[in-house]
């Protein structure tokens, strides 16, 4: 069974930084493609950041590109989500998601974890 | 830049049918989707990929009663026999050609 767990979420001022994991199971974590979706309070899914199996080949949302950076240790399975210069707006539920290779669409999600950022 | 458009709210009683849609933008009528569900208080979870030439791949477990179609730039999520569980934030995805992925605004289904 395939498993997403998020841990780093919390609460941070604006400008601050934080950064998120994902552990990984269930499935060859090298073979997917991973991203980040996250969900501001009552709002919709917003796409955040994607990386390719091997990590060579990143992307990230107009609305975070040069604040967030997106890695991954295939080795131990899990994804990372670098955020800094934290803005109100970042405020939301993350979520780890696998994609189907060759596409970007996801199969998995993980429960997701809040960020909150506010002075 | 695709778009993808689905209606805010939807609403059907107990054990009829519903049959939601997102509308992909002019130009991109011919991209697959995704269909996603978000039960309350919950993360998403994924019921199947909507293939550019109609048919569908459900996800593990996703009952029969999930079925997709399309009719043009017009994609479905149809429900059957609609229960108390499928009550939930339903988003569409979609991908490719500089849009790495984009998400529709999500219908909020209302089981009756």
């Amino acid at each position: 069974e395939v498993q997403l767990v998020e841990f780093g979420g919390g609460v941070v001022q604006p400008g601050g930084s934080l950064r998120l994991s994902c552990a990984a199971s269930g499935f060859t974590f090298s073979n997917s493609a991973m991203s980040w979706v996250r969900q501001a309070p009552g709002k919709g899914l917003e796409w955040v950041s994607g990386i390719s199996k091997s990590g060579d080949m990143t992307d990230n949302a107009d609305s975070v590109r040069g604040r967030f950076t997106i890695s991954r240790d295939n080795a131990n399975s899990t994804l990372f989500l670098q955020m800094s210069s934290l803005r109100v707006e970042d405020t939301a539920v993350y979520y780890c998601a696998k994609e189907v290779y060759p596409n970007h669409y996801f199969d998995s999600w993980g429960q997701g974890i809040l960020v909150t950022v506010s002075s | 830049q695709v778009v993808l458009t689905q209606s805010p709210s939807v609403s059907a009683s107990l054990g009829a049918s519903v049959k939601l849609t997102c509308t992909l933008s002019s130009g991109h009528s011919s991209y697959a989707i995704a269909w996603h569900q978000q039960r309350p208080k919950k993360g998403p979870r994924y019921l199947m990929k909507l293939h550019t030439g109609g048919g569908h791949t459900k996800g593990d477990g996703i009952p029969d009663r999930f079925s997709g179609s399309r009719s043009g730039a017009e994609c479905y999520l149809t429900i059957s026999s609609l229960q108390s569980e499928d009550e939930a934030d339903y988003y569409c995805q979609t991908w490719g050609a500089g849009n790495y992925v984009v998400f529709g605004g999500g219908t909020k289904l209302t089981v009756l």
